[in-house]
């Protein structure tokens, strides 16, 4: 079956500018991560969204970033303002979870340059 | 303070030969362990995973793990490398603080096979 879609693969940006990446998940997936991938911080997790509850935002680096998770299914990740630092290869994850021991499957990322 | 250690930034192997990636861990309680493979531009790929029972684990593309509790470790094993499995491998752990099923990451181990 399909499994968890990114768009877009690659983003290339002025410093400054503000920045959407989308996540779709597995269909039937009710949990949803954001981890981000980059040189010197390895893989850090960002941000959860499970069902109806409240997310889970503590991975967040700064105010700058922020995640919305529409009808349960498709997720967006907005940078605003975007830093240099911020360049990085953004990914999601989707996952079932069962006795809450859950496999998490990923997309493919989105590279995010900032120029 | 949990977090998962993979000592070893790259490993050399000769095609045909036993492969051996290196895992240790650090949580309280019963750890939830999990490898994923990384090929180049793609996003991370679930191996396999240990929650209990058997401490020998076997996953996908004939890998498998062995967890030692008293060791604290999980190491990722083959018994025949292929140079096809060359790519990046990370160790995580299942946070076992608060409510999500975040992953902590290694630094990810590079497998190289030689032909």
């Amino acid at each position: 079956g399909a499994g968890v879609s990114q768009s877009p693969s690659n983003k290339v940006t002025e410093k400054g500018k503000d920045v959407e990446l989308r996540c779709d998940p597995i269909s039937g997936h009710t949990a949803l991560y954001w981890y981000r991938q980059s040189l010197g911080q390895g893989l850090e997790f960002l941000i959860y969204f499970q069902g109806n509850s409240a997310p889970d935002k503590s991975g967040l680096p700064s105010d700058r970033f922020s995640a919305e998770r529409t009808g349960g299914s498709v997720s967006t990740l907005t940078i605003q303002r975007t830093q240099q630092e911020d360049s990085a290869v953004y990914l999601c994850a989707s996952s079932f979870p069962t006795s809450g021991i859950d496999t998490q499957y990923f997309g493919p990322g989105t590279r995010l340059t900032v120029l | 303070a949990q977090s998962v250690a993979q000592p070893e930034d790259q490993v050399n192997v000769a095609e045909g030969n036993p492969l051996t990636v290196k895992c240790t861990y650090s949580v309280s309680g019963n750890p939830y362990l999990f490898w994923y493979v990384q090929y180049p531009n793609r996003g991370l790929q679930f191996l396999l995973k240990y929650i209990t029972g058997d401490n020998l684990v076997k996953g996908s593309y004939g890998f498998e793990a062995e967890f030692n509790k008293s060791q604290t470790s999980f190491h990722l094993k083959k018994p025949s490398a292929l140079v096809s499995d060359s790519a990046l491998y990370f160790c995580a752990v299942r946070d076992m603080n608060g409510a999500t099923n975040k992953l902590i990451f290694g630094t990810g181990t590079l497998l190289a096979v030689q032909p």
